[in-house]
Order: C-alpha cells, then sequence, then structure tokens
C-alpha cells in the first residue's frame, strides 16, 4: 500500500487566499484525522471522521477552516481566507477499526504539506 | 480529561549510551498508550503501543516502553542509542479508548558522536 497520501507538499500563498490541503488515506482504513504542527502549540487535532462523517471538530480553530470527506478515499482541508497565523505543518492520518469491539488504534500519517502564508 | 506529559523537550545522549525518554499520562479509564517517532520532514510513525496485555511492549528499532499504573508512566527505553535514533518522540494516549488522540509536547533526541 502506498500509505495515505497528502497533496501537495509544500504550499505557499498570500494572505487572503484560499487554500485546499488533500489527503487520501489508506484503503480500508475508516478513520481519518486532520493534524495542525507548529513549534508554538505542538500536534493538535483539527477534525476527524468515521466512515466520512465528521465526528469531533472541536479542534478546528476558527470557521475560517472547513473539512469534508465526500467519500472514502478523499479529505479536504480548507482555510479561507487564510491569514500568517495559519502557516504550520498539516497533517492527514488514518485509522482502520477492524471488526468487532477492538481495533489496533493505531493511526498512520501522511508526510505533511508545509503551508506557508505571507 | 486525559492529558499527556513529556518531561524533557530535549535529551541528548552519547552514541551506544540508554536512551531514556519520560511520558507520563492522566486518564479516568484504562487508557490507550502509544510512542510515536518523526524523522525531519517527514510524518510520524508508530513505534510501540499498549493496549491491553503485557505491560512492557517491544517496539521497532530496538525500542521498548513499560506501562506503569501505579506511577502513571509510559517511559521509553532503548539500551543502546544509535546516531539513527535522532528524531523527536511523541508519546500519546487514546482518549478515553477511542481513536481520538492527545499527544504530549514531544521530545527532540540528539546522539553525539
Amino acid at each position: 500500500d502506498a500509505g495515505v497520501i497528502q497533496s501537495p507538499r509544500h504550499e505557499v500563498t498570500e494572505m487572503g487566499q484560499e487554500v485546499t490541503l488533500r489527503c487520501k488515506p489508506i484503503s480500508g482504513h475508516d478513520y481519518l484525522f486532520w493534524y495542525r504542527q507548529t513549534m508554538m502549540r505542538g500536534l493538535e487535532l483539527l477534525i476527524y471522521f468515521n466512515n466520512n462523517v465528521p465526528i469531533d471538530d472541536s479542534g478546528m480553530p476558527e470557521d475560517r477552516f472547513s473539512a469534508k470527506m465526500p467519500n472514502a478515499s478523499f479529505s479536504t482541508l480548507k482555510i479561507q481566507p487564510s491569514e500568517p497565523r495559519d502557516s504550520a505543518v498539516y497533517f492527514c492520518a488514518s485509522s482502520f477499526r477492524g471488526f468487532g469491539a477492538s481495533g489496533s488504534y493505531e493511526q498512520y500519517f501522511g508526510p505533511g504539506t508545509r503551508l506557508t502564508v505571507t | 480529561a486525559q492529558s499527556v506529559t513529556q518531561l524533557g523537550s530535549h535529551v541528548s545522549v552519547s552514541e551506544g549510551a540508554l536512551v531514556l525518554l519520560r511520558c507520563n499520562y492522566s486518564s479516568s479509564v484504562p487508557p490507550y498508550l502509544f510512542w510515536y517517532v518523526q524523522y525531519p520532514n517527514q510524518g510520524l510513525q508508530l513505534l510501540l503501543k499498549y493496549t491491553t496485555g503485557a505491560t512492557l511492549v517491544k517496539g521497532i528499532n530496538g525500542f521498548e516502553a513499560e506501562f506503569k499504573k501505579s506511577e502513571t508512566s509510559f517511559h521509553l527505553t532503548k539500551p543502546s542509542a544509535h546516531m539513527s535514533d535522532a528524531a523527536e518522540y511523541f508519546c500519546a494516549v487514546s482518549e478515553g479508548g477511542t481513536y481520538k488522540y492527545i499527544f504530549g509536547t514531544g521530545t527532540r533526541l540528539k546522539v553525539l558522536a
């Protein structure tokens, strides 16, 4: 398997522009997570989905951020309008619950998208 | 609420020396605990995990960790550091046994020649 795929790997944009980050989870995984990593705040969970449905978006910083998962193999994180303080590395991760009451609980991370907003 | 504390944001060890990275957690329910490693400009990779069963958990690259409920700890160790171990290490707890992780702030390991 190719692992979690994220695109683009690097994004540089000007303040006020719309930014869309993309993620393809590992095939068969039913959980998808979006994280943001900064020096100041470390790793923050923004939102996660189960079976394409958003379960917890309490980490989304404000209304400028939105995330969608239209199908099991694709998710987007959109920032509109972008601001310099949004500069960070954004990670997507996926997980597989498995059958029955227990699952592996392991999260598999993509390589990240480094976003710079000038 | 659950939380994770990693003592020491930076740790330096000599090549061949013992590696000890500390992680303490707070949880009102039996925790699921994880250690991840992040190499420069890469995503996080699972080193090892504790869910149930044996409290001494062995992972990849010679690392292991011991779940100590009485101390609410899950420290990561490796008997002999290698230069390739230089990276940032994150401890995480899954919240209430869910798939939602709470991450620690990370410990950057430096290995000296």
